[in-house]
């Protein structure tokens, strides 16, 4: 069983389009976040969820907006896409705040 | 939160030691040093962890030296299924870590 899964693992859409990326992880982990992979490889946190609670909230439009309607899932819906939201983005998990992380496998979203 | 600064890239052939040094001058008292390892179109994985001397798990060491402004992260006889990107993390394993910066990495290619 994959620990963090997350769909779809690939998403190519139009701008101005509405999408969806679900996580769940069956870790039974408290904490999960989104993290966006740019095409220059860096990593950046996005959002964080403990106990369903929004935690951190970085620099992020507010065209993207987390859902986690239980602790097992954290879901990213991006309203009106854009050409940079291009990238890869990836779910991840930890048993508390500030443990170890475990991360899906991404899903890349291209946007044309 | 502490900046590191890591080599972008490293060569290395089968069967060799490598070692990936990680520069954090700004490290807090609290701070932890992780390491995480990143194959293409994978999530990053969690390698080591430590916060002074020595750790070593299954898979590598972590040296730390007493002034803690850099880390080196050792895998013994590395294989070509090394061959990905290791990153360097520092941060508490608190409500900090939540924020935990991913730099660019140290690209490893390993060769037969």
């Amino acid at each position: 069983d994959t620990a963090v899964s997350q769909t779809p693992k690939y998403l190519v859409t139009q701008m101005g389009n509405d999408k969806s990326i679900k996580c769940e992880q069956n870790l039974g982990h408290d904490t999960m976040y989104w993290y966006k992979q740019d095409s220059k490889k860096f990593l950046k946190i996005m959002f964080s969820y403990n106990n369903k609670e929004l935690i951190i909230n970085e620099t992020v439009p507010n065209r993207f907006s987390p859902k986690s309607p239980d602790k097992a899932h954290l879901n990213l819906h991006i309203n009106s896409l854009e050409l940079g939201d291009s990238a890869v983005y990836f779910c991840a998990s930890s048993q508390d705040r500030g443990e170890k992380l475990f991360f899906g496998s991404g899903t890349q979203l291209s946007v044309l | 939160l502490a900046k590191t600064t890591q080599p972008i890239s490293m060569d290395s052939y089968e069967g060799q030691e490598v070692n990936i040094t990680c520069s954090h001058n700004n490290i807090a008292t609290n701070d932890y040093i992780t390491w995480y390892q990143q194959f293409p179109s994978q999530g990053p994985r969690f390698i080591i962890q430590g916060y002074k001397t020595k750790v070593t798990n299954e898979v590598a060491s972590l040296f730390i030296p007493a002034d803690r402004k850099s880390s080196t992260l050792s895998l013994p006889r590395v294989s070509l299924s090394d061959t990905a990107v290791y990153y360097c993390l520092v941060g508490q394993l608190s409500y900090n870590t939540d924020k935990l910066i991913f730099g660019t990495g140290t690209r490893l290619q390993v060769f037969p």
